[in-house]
């Protein structure tokens, strides 16, 4: 089944700069990755998604880019702000419409 | 409109006792899932459900869990003879379709406790 790896488990970075978040999946057959920001003792929302047909996908400050050669994602955050604070999650959808998600990242923006 | 509504939002219990949850999806919402998360984890697949087919139980950890789904709307996770190990946060999601590209909106979870 797929395999979704997810990295760095924790970032910090200073408001207004930029901040990444990569995945990797094991499934080439994977055709659906969606992003969720969960914020503390809250429910995860989905914030940006891409389908397999598209190499990159943006809106406004967030954007996701995916690499099906590699089998590799990534979140970009650009001039980030306090409240982007939270845990990100990325996700890979395998057969049966299951989706498999990574660890998380918590990200802390300090002011 | 209304989300999706989980309940109760908290529950603690003895080690050996058996839990319900519930999940009520959002109204139309063909597809079901339930997911568990662990303090400091990701969520884990459980269980999902897609109109009247089969429910994809793989995720399942043990025969200790079991799910229902009334049509399309409802669904009960049923949890036997809990374990320290199921404390955990369980999340319930809904989407329209259950399609490759459908959102899958969560509820607010329920947080079981075993002691």
């Amino acid at each position: 089944g797929e395999n979704v790896e997810q990295h760095p488990s924790t970032l910090s970075v200073q408001e207004g700069d930029s901040a990444v978040i990569k995945c990797t999946y094991s499934d080439s057959a994977s055709n659906y990755f969606p992003w969720y920001k969960q914020e503390l003792g809250k429910r995860p929302q989905l914030i940006i998604d891409i389908r397999s047909n598209v190499g990159e996908k943006k809106d406004q400050r967030i954007a996701v880019t995916l690499n099906k050669t590699a089998k590799h994602f990534s979140l970009h955050i650009t001039e980030t702000q306090p409240e982007d604070s939270a845990v990100y999650f990325c996700a890979a959808r395998e057969y049966g419409n299951k989706l498999v998600f990574g660890a998380g990242t918590i990200l802390r923006v300090k002011s | 409109g209304a989300g999706v509504s989980q309940s109760p939002s908290n529950k603690v219990t003895e080690k050996g006792k058996d839990v319900e949850l519930r999940c009520d999806p959002i109204s139309g919402h063909t597809a079901l899932y339930w997911y568990r998360q662990r303090l400091g984890q990701g969520l884990e697949f459980l269980i999902y459900f897609q109109g009247n087919s089969a429910p994809d139980k793989s995720g399942l950890p043990s025969d200790r869990f079991s799910a229902e789904r009334t049509g399309e709307s409802v669904s009960t996770l049923t949890i036997q003879r809990t374990q320290q190990e199921d404390s955990a946060v369980y999340l319930c999601a809904s989407s329209p379709r259950g399609g490759i590209a459908d959102t899958q909106y969560f509820g607010p979870g329920t947080r079981l406790t075993v002691l």
